[in-house]
Protein backbone atom coordinates (compact mmCIF):
# COMPACT_ATOMS: atom_id res chain seq x y z
CA UNK A 1 0.00 0.00 0.00
CA UNK A 2 1.51 3.22 -1.35
CA UNK A 3 -0.93 4.94 1.89
CA UNK A 4 -1.73 8.59 0.21
CA UNK A 5 0.08 10.63 -2.14
CA UNK A 6 -0.04 13.92 -2.87
CA UNK A 7 1.54 15.19 -5.92
CA UNK A 8 2.99 17.64 -7.40
CA UNK A 9 5.95 17.55 -4.83
CA UNK A 10 7.05 20.82 -5.39
CA UNK A 11 5.45 23.84 -6.72
CA UNK A 12 6.33 27.53 -7.80
CA UNK A 13 3.24 29.90 -9.17
CA UNK A 14 3.03 33.59 -10.09
CA UNK A 15 0.27 35.57 -8.39
CA UNK A 16 -2.85 35.24 -10.02
CA UNK A 17 -2.07 31.73 -11.78
CA UNK A 18 -4.32 28.48 -10.97
CA UNK A 19 -3.26 25.30 -10.04
CA UNK A 20 -4.82 21.77 -8.61
CA UNK A 21 -3.12 19.87 -6.21
CA UNK A 22 -3.91 16.14 -6.17
CA UNK A 23 -4.28 13.71 -3.54
CA UNK A 24 -5.04 9.93 -3.44
CA UNK A 25 -5.07 7.12 -0.52
CA UNK A 26 -5.55 3.26 -1.76
CA UNK A 27 -6.61 2.65 2.23
CA UNK A 28 -10.47 2.60 1.26
CA UNK A 29 -10.76 5.32 4.12
CA UNK A 30 -14.01 7.22 4.01
CA UNK A 31 -12.72 10.66 5.44
CA UNK A 32 -9.88 12.87 3.64
CA UNK A 33 -8.54 16.52 4.15
CA UNK A 34 -6.84 19.44 3.41
CA UNK A 35 -4.57 21.14 5.69
CA UNK A 36 -1.85 23.86 5.26
CA UNK A 37 1.02 24.31 7.76
CA UNK A 38 2.78 27.37 8.04
CA UNK A 39 6.11 28.28 10.28
CA UNK A 40 4.50 28.42 13.84
CA UNK A 41 1.36 27.59 13.22
CA UNK A 42 0.78 24.20 13.55
CA UNK A 43 -1.76 22.65 10.87
CA UNK A 44 -4.80 24.17 10.06
CA UNK A 45 -7.49 22.94 8.76
CA UNK A 46 -8.73 23.84 4.79
CA UNK A 47 -11.12 21.62 3.69
CA UNK A 48 -12.55 18.50 4.45
CA UNK A 49 -14.43 15.33 2.96
CA UNK A 50 -16.60 13.34 5.63
CA UNK A 51 -17.72 10.87 2.73
CA UNK A 52 -17.60 10.56 -1.04
CA UNK A 53 -19.74 12.94 -2.46
CA UNK A 54 -20.08 15.57 0.87
CA UNK A 55 -17.90 18.28 1.42
CA UNK A 56 -17.46 20.88 4.11
CA UNK A 57 -15.29 23.92 4.77
CA UNK A 58 -12.24 23.97 7.68
CA UNK A 59 -10.72 26.75 9.37
CA UNK A 60 -9.34 28.44 6.32
CA UNK A 61 -11.11 27.80 3.68
CA UNK A 62 -10.55 31.18 1.81
CA UNK A 63 -9.29 30.98 -1.71
CA UNK A 64 -9.44 27.36 -1.80
CA UNK A 65 -12.01 24.91 -3.48
CA UNK A 66 -11.57 21.21 -3.65
CA UNK A 67 -13.52 18.12 -5.35
CA UNK A 68 -13.87 14.62 -3.94
CA UNK A 69 -13.72 12.95 -7.35
CA UNK A 70 -14.34 9.27 -5.78
CA UNK A 71 -13.76 7.57 -2.63
CA UNK A 72 -9.70 7.23 -3.59
CA UNK A 73 -9.06 10.87 -4.56
CA UNK A 74 -9.82 14.71 -3.54
CA UNK A 75 -8.12 17.59 -4.95
CA UNK A 76 -7.68 20.90 -3.76
CA UNK A 77 -7.73 24.06 -6.08
CA UNK A 78 -6.21 27.37 -5.77
CA UNK A 79 -8.25 29.98 -8.39
CA UNK A 80 -5.79 32.85 -8.12
CA UNK A 81 -2.84 32.14 -6.13
CA UNK A 82 -1.68 34.86 -3.56
CA UNK A 83 1.59 34.98 -1.67
CA UNK A 84 -0.67 34.13 1.56
CA UNK A 85 -1.01 30.67 0.01
CA UNK A 86 3.06 30.14 0.32
CA UNK A 87 2.54 27.01 2.56
CA UNK A 88 3.32 23.37 2.56
CA UNK A 89 0.05 21.74 2.36
CA UNK A 90 -1.07 18.12 3.35
CA UNK A 91 -3.72 15.59 2.35
CA UNK A 92 -5.01 13.36 5.19
CA UNK A 93 -7.25 10.79 5.48
CA UNK A 94 -8.70 8.19 8.39
CA UNK A 95 -11.47 5.50 8.61
CA UNK A 96 -13.65 7.15 11.17
CA UNK A 97 -15.08 4.20 11.57
CA UNK A 98 -12.48 1.71 12.88
CA UNK A 99 -9.80 4.15 14.30
CA UNK A 100 -10.18 7.91 13.99
CA UNK A 101 -6.57 8.07 13.50
CA UNK A 102 -5.27 10.44 10.39
CA UNK A 103 -2.65 9.63 7.98
CA UNK A 104 -1.24 12.22 5.80
CA UNK A 105 0.64 12.25 2.82
CA UNK A 106 4.09 13.77 1.84
CA UNK A 107 3.26 17.43 1.59
CA UNK A 108 3.16 19.50 -1.36
CA UNK A 109 5.48 22.81 -0.87
CA UNK A 110 3.82 25.62 -2.71
CA UNK A 111 5.25 28.99 -3.29
CA UNK A 112 3.65 31.80 -4.22
CA UNK A 113 5.63 35.22 -6.03
CA UNK B 1 -14.10 25.78 21.59
CA UNK B 2 -10.97 22.90 21.31
CA UNK B 3 -7.70 23.85 21.87
CA UNK B 4 -3.91 21.99 22.33
CA UNK B 5 -1.15 23.82 23.65
CA UNK B 6 2.20 22.77 23.56
CA UNK B 7 4.19 25.53 25.56
CA UNK B 8 7.57 24.59 24.66
CA UNK B 9 8.24 25.66 21.08
CA UNK B 10 11.82 25.01 21.09
CA UNK B 11 13.99 21.69 22.96
CA UNK B 12 17.97 21.35 22.73
CA UNK B 13 19.32 18.22 24.47
CA UNK B 14 22.78 16.16 24.54
CA UNK B 15 22.29 12.91 23.26
CA UNK B 16 21.35 10.47 25.71
CA UNK B 17 19.70 12.79 27.77
CA UNK B 18 15.87 11.91 28.66
CA UNK B 19 13.33 14.59 27.49
CA UNK B 20 9.47 15.23 27.89
CA UNK B 21 7.15 17.06 25.77
CA UNK B 22 4.35 19.14 27.49
CA UNK B 23 0.88 19.19 26.13
CA UNK B 24 -2.58 20.53 27.55
CA UNK B 25 -5.71 20.49 25.90
CA UNK B 26 -9.24 21.77 26.24
CA UNK B 27 -12.19 20.43 25.53
CA UNK B 28 -15.79 20.37 26.66
CA UNK B 29 -16.43 16.79 25.51
CA UNK B 30 -16.02 13.88 27.36
CA UNK B 31 -15.25 11.58 24.13
CA UNK B 32 -12.07 12.10 22.59
CA UNK B 33 -8.70 11.26 20.88
CA UNK B 34 -5.21 12.58 22.00
CA UNK B 35 -2.83 11.78 19.09
CA UNK B 36 1.32 12.72 19.22
CA UNK B 37 2.68 12.91 15.39
CA UNK B 38 6.71 13.28 14.67
CA UNK B 39 7.50 15.62 11.67
CA UNK B 40 11.32 14.88 11.19
CA UNK B 41 13.23 16.83 8.56
CA UNK B 42 12.39 15.47 5.41
CA UNK B 43 8.61 16.76 6.27
CA UNK B 44 6.55 13.79 6.35
CA UNK B 45 4.03 13.86 9.07
CA UNK B 46 4.23 10.10 11.24
CA UNK B 47 1.67 8.73 13.25
CA UNK B 48 2.85 7.94 16.88
CA UNK B 49 0.28 6.88 19.10
CA UNK B 50 -3.62 7.63 19.95
CA UNK B 51 -5.46 7.40 23.19
CA UNK B 52 -8.90 7.52 24.18
CA UNK B 53 -9.96 9.87 27.05
CA UNK B 54 -11.91 6.93 28.57
CA UNK B 55 -8.24 5.29 28.45
CA UNK B 56 -5.27 6.72 31.29
CA UNK B 57 -3.20 3.93 31.02
CA UNK B 58 0.07 5.25 30.23
CA UNK B 59 1.72 3.48 27.32
CA UNK B 60 5.40 2.77 26.49
CA UNK B 61 7.10 1.91 23.54
CA UNK B 62 10.44 1.20 23.02
CA UNK B 63 12.47 4.82 24.40
CA UNK B 64 9.02 6.65 23.87
CA UNK B 65 6.26 6.74 26.69
CA UNK B 66 3.30 8.85 27.38
CA UNK B 67 1.47 10.03 30.46
CA UNK B 68 -1.80 11.05 30.03
CA UNK B 69 -3.92 12.59 33.20
CA UNK B 70 -7.35 13.78 32.79
CA UNK B 71 -6.96 15.88 36.21
CA UNK B 72 -4.40 17.71 34.51
CA UNK B 73 -6.05 17.80 30.81
CA UNK B 74 -2.41 16.94 29.88
CA UNK B 75 -0.39 14.46 27.37
CA UNK B 76 2.83 14.43 27.87
CA UNK B 77 5.52 12.70 25.74
CA UNK B 78 9.10 11.89 27.14
CA UNK B 79 11.72 10.34 25.18
CA UNK B 80 14.47 8.42 27.31
CA UNK B 81 17.77 7.94 26.28
CA UNK B 82 17.63 10.21 23.09
CA UNK B 83 19.20 9.65 20.30
CA UNK B 84 20.00 12.46 16.78
CA UNK B 85 17.28 10.58 15.09
CA UNK B 86 14.66 11.87 17.56
CA UNK B 87 15.65 15.03 16.18
CA UNK B 88 12.16 16.28 14.75
CA UNK B 89 9.14 18.42 15.35
CA UNK B 90 6.59 16.74 17.54
CA UNK B 91 2.93 17.60 17.70
CA UNK B 92 0.21 17.18 19.97
CA UNK B 93 -3.49 17.27 18.76
CA UNK B 94 -7.05 16.67 19.58
CA UNK B 95 -9.57 15.08 17.74
CA UNK B 96 -13.47 15.64 19.07
CA UNK B 97 -16.91 15.30 17.46
CA UNK B 98 -19.92 17.20 16.89
CA UNK B 99 -22.87 15.18 14.70
CA UNK B 100 -20.96 13.12 12.44
CA UNK B 101 -18.21 15.14 11.39
CA UNK B 102 -14.75 15.10 13.95
CA UNK B 103 -12.25 18.07 13.95
CA UNK B 104 -8.30 17.57 15.06
CA UNK B 105 -6.71 20.07 16.43
CA UNK B 106 -3.23 20.59 16.01
CA UNK B 107 -0.88 22.20 19.30
CA UNK B 108 1.95 24.38 17.25
CA UNK B 109 4.35 22.05 17.88
CA UNK B 110 8.01 21.46 19.71
CA UNK B 111 11.04 21.34 17.63
CA UNK B 112 13.14 19.13 19.40
CA UNK B 113 17.03 18.88 18.91
CA UNK B 114 19.37 15.96 19.59
CA UNK B 115 23.11 17.00 19.60
CA UNK B 116 25.54 14.17 19.40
Amino acid sequence: NAGVTQTPKFQVLKTGQSMTLQCAQDMNHNSMYWYRQDPGMGLRLIYYSASEGTTDKGEVPNGYNVSRLNKREFSLRLESAAPSQTSVYFCASTDRVATDTQYFGPGTRLTVL
Amino acid sequence: AQKVTQAQTEISVVEKEDVTLDCVYETRDTTYYLFWYKQPPSGELVFLIRRNSFDEQNEISGRYSWNFQKSTSSFNFTITASQVVDSAVYFCALITYYGANSKLTFGKGITLSVRP
